[in-house]
């Protein structure tokens, strides 16, 4: 079946503008988390959705950042006023529960450029 | 210290070498673990969960040791296509559903 598939792959965009990044899970997931990686680091947790909540926003790094996923399914990740630190790949992944135990599976990434 | 922590590498090793990564974890109440493999500019993909009493699947063996808080991951008869980087994931005690990764060991499988 489909996995989870993020859009763009790619996005250039200049300091101080507006971006929205898409993820489109693996049906019937009801977990959803979006990370963050720059080059030689491993994945850095953002937030996890649970359904249609946010059940930990703990790793948004600042007010700019912000996610939704109003119907459970699709999250679209928001970054205002982007900054050159910003420029990192950012990972969807869903599951299926959202337990400990379960299988991440991740989108192929959109690779984030801020100039 | 970081919560957990991967000697980065880079492993070079010849076809058909064993090769073994270890990884430590800092909280002791950390209840679930895994092995990602991540191909260059590609997603991380899931190699094999850890569990207590070790698991294998064909050329790659698992083990935790929970006293000593860390993980390892033995690859067997190293192929050329085993050339990646495995991330050692912990999930935070008490926030099952956050993980926490490590930065990754980069292993070049060479013919």
């Amino acid at each position: 079946g489909a996995g989870v598939s993020q859009t763009p792959s790619n996005k250039v965009t200049e300091k101080g503008k507006y971006v929205e990044l898409r993820c489109d899970p693996i049906s019937g997931h009801t977990a959803l988390y979006w990370y963050r990686q720059s080059l030689g680091q491993g994945p850095e947790f953002l937030i996890y959705f649970q359904g249609t909540g946010a059940a930990d926003d703990s790793g948004l790094p600042n007010d700019r950042f912000f996610a939704v996923r109003p119907e459970g399914s699709v999250s679209t990740l928001k970054i205002q006023r982007t900054e050159r630190g910003d420029s990192a790949v950012y990972l969807c992944a869903s599951s299926t529960a959202g337990t400990g135990g379960d299988t991440q599976y991740f989108g192929p990434g959109t690779r984030l450029t801020v100039l | 210290r970081k919560e957990v922590e991967q000697d980065p590498g880079p492993f070079n090793v010849p076809e058909g070498a064993t090769v073994a990564f270890n990884c430590t974890y800092s909280n002791s109440a950390s209840q679930s673990f895994f092995w990602y493999r991540q191909d260059c500019r590609k997603e991380p993909k899931l190699l094999m969960s850890v569990y207590s009493s070790g698991n294998e699947d064909g050329r790659f063996t698992a083990q935790l040791n929970r006293a000593s808080q860390y993980i390892s991951l033995l690859i067997r008869d190293s192929k050329l296509s085993d050339s990646a980087t495995y991330l050692c994931v912990v999930n935070r005690a008490g926030n099952n559903r956050k993980l926490i990764w490590g930065l990754g060991t980069s292993l070049a499988v060479n013919p």
